[in-house]
């Protein structure tokens, strides 16, 4: 079946550091992509996503392209702060409809110090 | 726009009682999941429905049940509580085009059975 890998945390950075994130992923035929993150008390929130092959997603400086040759989806941010602290989460919908959800992996916590 | 609720935020159980987890979206989406989120786990897909009168099994679907009489409300409903079911609860939805939609999360509830 489908399955996400994701590095294992926490991971701990000096505020204004380069983070990197590594997803890799197993899945059949052709999924989409997402990076998710939940603050603490919250739900999960999504980052970014990318639908197909060369894609890159992006929002509040993060960056994340959809690599099929190397069935990876990692995160970058080049300049971390630490309203960043958060758990991020690697996730996939296998191709087709969407109907049977996500499959995630099993979350990065993320520690940004001042 | 509420967007997708949840209630109640924590409840703790007895062994062997019964409950139901509230859900409510309010953005006219076709699909609706539940997951559970153990402690340094991904979530895990215990049941979602495609539309109204429409459920379907997740990954994780043994001692739950679930219902979608309305397009709005996807209550989860516990029998028989065990503390194998002690977990966070999150409820989801997105529009159901294809599987690049994004998910919307509520907030969660916490679960304790003892």
């Amino acid at each position: 079946g489908d399955s996400v890998t994701q590095m294992e945390g926490p991971v701990t950075l000096s505020e204004e550091a380069f983070l990197t994130i590594n997803c890799t992923y197993t899945a059949t035929g052709y999924p989409s992509l997402f990076w998710y993150v939940q603050y603490p008390g919250e739900g999960l929130q999504l980052l970014l996503k990318a639908t197909k092959a060369d894609d890159k997603g992006s929002n509040k400086g993060f960056e994340a392209t959809y690599r099929k040759e190397t069935t990876s989806f990692h995160l970058e941010k080049g300049s971390v702060q630490v309203s960043d602290s958060a758990v991020y989460f690697c996730a996939l919908s296998a191709s087709g409809g969407g109907a049977d959800g996500l499959t995630f992996g099993k979350g990065t916590h993320l520690i940004i110090q001042p | 726009n509420a967007g997708v609720t949840q209630t109640p935020k924590f409840r703790i159980l007895k062994i062997g009682q019964s409950m139901t987890l509230q859900c409510t979206q309010d953005m006219n989406h076709n699909y609706m999941y539940w997951y559970r989120q153990d402690p340094g786990m991904g979530l895990k897909l215990i049941y979602y429905s495609v539309g109204a009168g429409i459920t379907d099994k997740g990954e994780v679907p043994n001692g739950y049940n679930v219902s979608r009489s309305t397009t709005e409300d996807f209550p989860l409903r516990l029998e028989l509580a065990a503390p194998s079911q002690t977990s966070v609860y999150f409820c989801a939805s997105s529009p159901g085009r294809d599987g690049g939609d994004t998910q919307y999360f509520g907030p969660g509830t916490r679960l304790t059975v003892l």
